[in-house]
């Protein structure tokens, strides 16, 4: 099993553009979510995804999209990118939506925002 | 709300002595607890777990972790760090809402 996996690595973006991170996982996951991660901060939740066709808002949703289509993928969408987004943002699953559940995280990807 | 402190931002401890990183949290039910591992430029893998039972969880890699209901922390230790240990360590916490909150973060420095 690959895991958890995200792409791209890294990206450079100017304010205003678009972008959309993926993040896809092979462990027939039900939960899955996004995190951004800023220094002093820790991680803070931005969505998240009981399960397919079932998305909801985390800590921070602000200025970022996520649909949930299939069990596997779970893509993030910055529609207008701005600066306050610069951020490693991290992919995470676990097996099912109960919260002892132990959660996998994606290697992650760096967004700059210039 | 919940909410997951982690005392000290950097610990630095010589190789061979004891490491304890503070984790206290905020919560009106018993909680599920977590300690997450990251390496530099990796993702966050799991250190140990605390659910239901006994209230001291024992860990990968020689950590283990004490729940203290009374005193509302969840502190983790290891008799003997190691070189490899240097890393950035995240308590985390859930009980409601389907949602996991995670600690500001500890950077343990090893000193050889």
């Amino acid at each position: 099993n690959a895991g958890v996996t995200q792409t791209p690595k890294f990206q450079v973006l100017k304010t205003g553009q678009s972008m959309t991170l993926q993040c896809a996982q092979d462990m027939n996951h039900e939960y899955m979510s996004w995190y951004r991660q800023d220094p002093g901060m820790g991680l803070r939740l931005i969505h998240y995804s009981v399960g397919a066709g079932i998305t909801d808002q985390g800590e921070v949703p602000n200025g970022y999209n996520v649909s949930r289509s299939t069990t596997e993928d779970f893509p993030l969408r910055l529609l207008s990118a701005a600066p306050s987004q610069t951020s490693v943002y991290f992919c995470a699953s676990n097996l099912a939506a109960g919260l002892q559940e132990t959660q996998y995280f994606g290697p992650g990807t760096r967004l700059l925002v210039l | 709300a919940q909410s997951v402190t982690q005392l000290g931002s950097h610990v630095s401890v010589s190789e061979g002595a004891l490491v304890l990183l503070r984790c206290n949290y905020s919560s009106s039910v018993p909680p599920y607890l977590f300690w997450y591992v990251q390496y530099p430029n990796q993702g966050l893998q799991l250190l140990l777990k605390y659910t239901t039972g006994a209230t001291l969880v024992k860990g990968i890699n020689g950590f283990e972790a004490e729940f203290k209901k009374s005193e509302t922390s969840f502190h983790l230790t290891k008799p003997s760090a190691h070189m490899s240990d240097a890393a950035e360590y995240f308590c985390a916490v859930s009980n409601t809402g389907n949602q996991f909150y995670f600690g500001t973060g500890t950077s343990l420095t090893v000193i050889p």
